[in-house]
């Protein structure tokens, strides 16, 4: 199976903050590699695909980068809306799997 | 604007099967584009694919699961299903249908429409 590393585990941010948060597969994964945000009680939303293509109805301050093994999401100008849990993953083959998420906390 | 429905028993006894039917609507399971998954993710963790079932029925389990679990598609009501059997408390988690693109025999998309979750209990 390809691990998915993703690193900070939390994070602290204030409104208006810009973060990073980073993805790492165990193997390379070319760029099918895909971002999501996950509220309380909610599903997992898609942010981010192929690494680097927003999804529709999604702001443009989220945005992706990477190919290979090492894959980035940035979040600029954080609202409250944005606090919340972020996971990368991984669509290269099966099984699929994804990151252990990233808590963005205020 | 395709939507997708989990329903099932959210109590399951130890030992015996746990089973999940995820209808969607706004949508055909039929089209081909896309890829019918199953994932879960236990309280207070992370998200883990169980599986997943194209169009013609064929299907890929993760391996961790592959014994207990099967997944099958009824294109004729817009479904799709999955049975896990022999469950534990372990098992217990919120229980996801996904969609993802069909892009090739193995590389897929991103899940870009999700049902809510159901939660299932595994207690006696």
């Amino acid at each position: 199976d390809i691990q998915m590393t993703q690193s900070p585990s939390s994070l602290s941010a204030s409104v208006g903050d810009r973060v990073t948060i980073t993805c790492r597969a165990s193997q390379s994964i070319s760029t099918y590699l895909n971002w999501y945000q996950q509220k309380p009680g909610r599903a997992p939303q898609l942010l981010i695909y192929a690494a680097s293509t927003l999804q529709s109805g999604v702001p443009s301050k989220f945005s992706g980068s990477g190919s290979g093994t090492d894959f980035t999401l940035t979040i600029g100008s954080l609202q409250p809306e944005d606090f919340a849990t972020y996971y990368c993953h991984q669509s290269y083959t099966p099984p699929h799997t994804f990151g252990q998420g990233t808590r963005l906390e205020i | 604007q395709v939507q997708l429905q989990e329903s099932g028993p959210g109590l399951v006894k130890p030992s015996q099967a746990l089973s999940l039917t995820c209808t969607v609507s706004g949508g055909s399971l039929s089209s081909g584009s896309y890829y019918w998954n199953w994932i879960r993710q236990p309280a207070g963790k992370g998200l883990e694919w169980i599986g997943r079932v194209y169009m013609s029925g064929s299907t890929k389990y993760n391996p961790s699961l592959k014994s207990r679990v099967t997944i099958s598609i009824d294109t004729s009501k817009n479904q799709f299903s999955l049975q896990l059997r022999s469950v534990t408390a372990a098992d217990t988690a919120v229980y996801y249908c996904a969609r993802n693109s069909y892009l090739g025999l193995v590389v897929s998309g991103g899940f870009d429409s999700w049902g809510q979750g159901t939660l299932v209990t595994v207690s006696s």
